[in-house]
């Protein structure tokens, strides 16, 4: 089936630093891809779309600028948190679709601790 | 998206059925009906997904109103790995992401 693999699992930075955060799909191509943050106890939201060859879609209220996104091949999107502060520390999860109209598989997650 | 509204935590007895019931009046023809379940830690992961009709998987079963206005998604025999959080979520058809609801916490009683 299809396996998106997110790296890496836990991540402490000191604030204003960034921090990469990748996110591959193993065996198939993903044209589209989605990125989630998760505070404790609370439910996923939707924070960008990354589309492969072209501009990242930011949901509202959602800083593009802060939260940088690269979909440089069909297996690979990247969110980059930029001068990290502590209020950024949580939970990053991307996901992908193997086809259209089909279920999504999501990475593991990548918890973030900003110091 | 449409929006759906589930109980914000249910238990259950291990080896014993659970259905977990989710509302969407305001479903369209062209929505999807999305279940992913989410274990404590861990990114969601897919449990299953339809339309107008019933679905069956290794993993569940989904039972959709005739309606449409409802759900019901049915683990037939409840294991203590099956403690998680279950989102039930819409898609259209002509729409690419997923947007979460609070879901319902399943806890699973030895």
């Amino acid at each position: 089936g299809a396996v998106v693999s997110q790296h890496p699992s836990r991540v402490i930075c000191k604030s204003g630093t960034s921090v990469k955060i990748e996110c591959r799909s193993l065996d198939f191509q993903a044209t589209t891809m989605f990125w989630y943050r998760q505070f404790p106890k609370k439910s996923l939201m939707l924070m960008a779309t990354s589309n492969e060859g072209s501009k990242a879609t930011y949901e509202q209220g959602v800083e593009k600028d802060k939260f940088l996104i690269n979909h440089a091949s069909l297996t690979l999107s990247t969110l980059t948190v930029t001068s990290a502060h502590p209020e950024d520390s949580s939970f990053y999860i991307c996901s992908a679709s193997l086809f259209q109209g089909g279920g999504y598989t999501f990475g593991s997650g990548t918890r973030l601790t900003v110091v | 998206d449409a929006k759906t509204t589930q109980p914000n935590s249910m238990e259950s007895n291990e080896e014993e059925p659970v259905h977990l019931p989710c509302n969407h009046s305001t479903i369209s023809g062209t929505d999807y009906i999305h279940w992913y379940r989410q274990l404590p830690s861990q990114g969601p992961e897919y449990v299953i997904h339809g339309l107008t009709s019933n679905v069956n998987n290794r993993m569940a079963s989904l039972a959709i109103a005739e309606d449409r206005k409802s759900s019901t998604l049915i683990l037939h025999r409840a294991t203590l790995r099956d403690a998680a959080v279950y989102y039930c979520i819409l898609r259209d058809t002509g729409a690419n992401n997923l947007f979460f609801g609070t879901g319902t916490r399943l806890t699973v009683i030895p």
